[in-house]
């Protein structure tokens, strides 16, 4: 079965510092994997998409690691601002005919304290 | 600018009611999904569709009915088979298959009294 975990579940950090947020993936054949920041109330939005052969790759402040080999990302989110306070989603698309399954994590909750 | 528009953002609905949630797109996409958000939950998959008047249910359809006779427009019933629809709804379109970054429309918020 494609399971998708993170961690941790929920996180508060204080305002201009950084964080890791976790990303263990069973998800098989992979195709990419995505990251999303969803608002609270509001509908999740595209941070970054890896694919198989991307390592690492930056949006803004934002900065994601793919380890393909052990099924792990990470999502760094440098000199945190308060507007980063955000449910942080991790998406593992699966190969298919036709249709992509994707399989969705349970998100890791951010609260930027000021 | 192109972008999902769902409607309402929020519902209230007494139990035994049917509701249909609306999902509209102008970004062309050739598919659309719905998605169910529970809290502590990730995303589970409603109903899907590829194409126009093609629909294929997701892993928690039961209680669910949609369709799809527009490319722009994909809206989601809630029926009073749905034992548990108290949820937020989401709605996300792309182009091609699932393979492309999902658009997310904002959300709608049903609560059965």
């Amino acid at each position: 079965k494609n399971q998708v975990e993170q961690s941790p579940q929920s996180l508060i950090i204080l305002e201009g510092k950084n964080c890791t947020l976790q990303c263990n993936y069973t998800v098989s054949p992979f195709s990419n994997l995505r990251w999303y920041k969803q608002d609270t109330g509001r509908g999740p939005v595209s941070l970054t998409i890896m694919t198989f052969s991307e390592n690492t790759k930056s949006n803004g402040r934002y900065t994601a690691t793919l380890d393909a080999d052990t099924k792990q990302s990470s999502l760094h989110i440098t000199a945190s601002q308060l507007s980063d306070s955000a449910s942080y989603i991790c998406v593992v698309s699966a190969r298919g005919t036709g249709y992509s399954t994707l399989t969705f994590g349970k998100g890791t909750m951010l609260l930027v304290s000021p | 600018d192109g972008g999902i528009t769902q409607s309402p953002k929020y519902l209230f609905r007494k139990e035994g009611q049917n509701v249909t949630l609306s999902c509209e797109q102008n970004l062309n996409h050739d598919a659309m999904y719905w998605y169910r958000q529970d809290p502590g939950q990730g995303l589970r998959l409603i109903y899907y569709s590829q194409i126009v008047n093609d629909f294929q249910k997701g892993d928690i359809a039961e209680g669910y009915s949609v369709s799809r006779e527009k490319k722009e427009s994909f809206p989601l019933t809630v029926t009073s088979a749905q034992k548990n629809p108290t949820a937020f709804y989401l709605c996300a379109s792309t182009m091609g298959s699932g393979a492309n970054v999902l658009t997310f429309g904002a959300g709608s918020r049903l609560t059965v009294l």
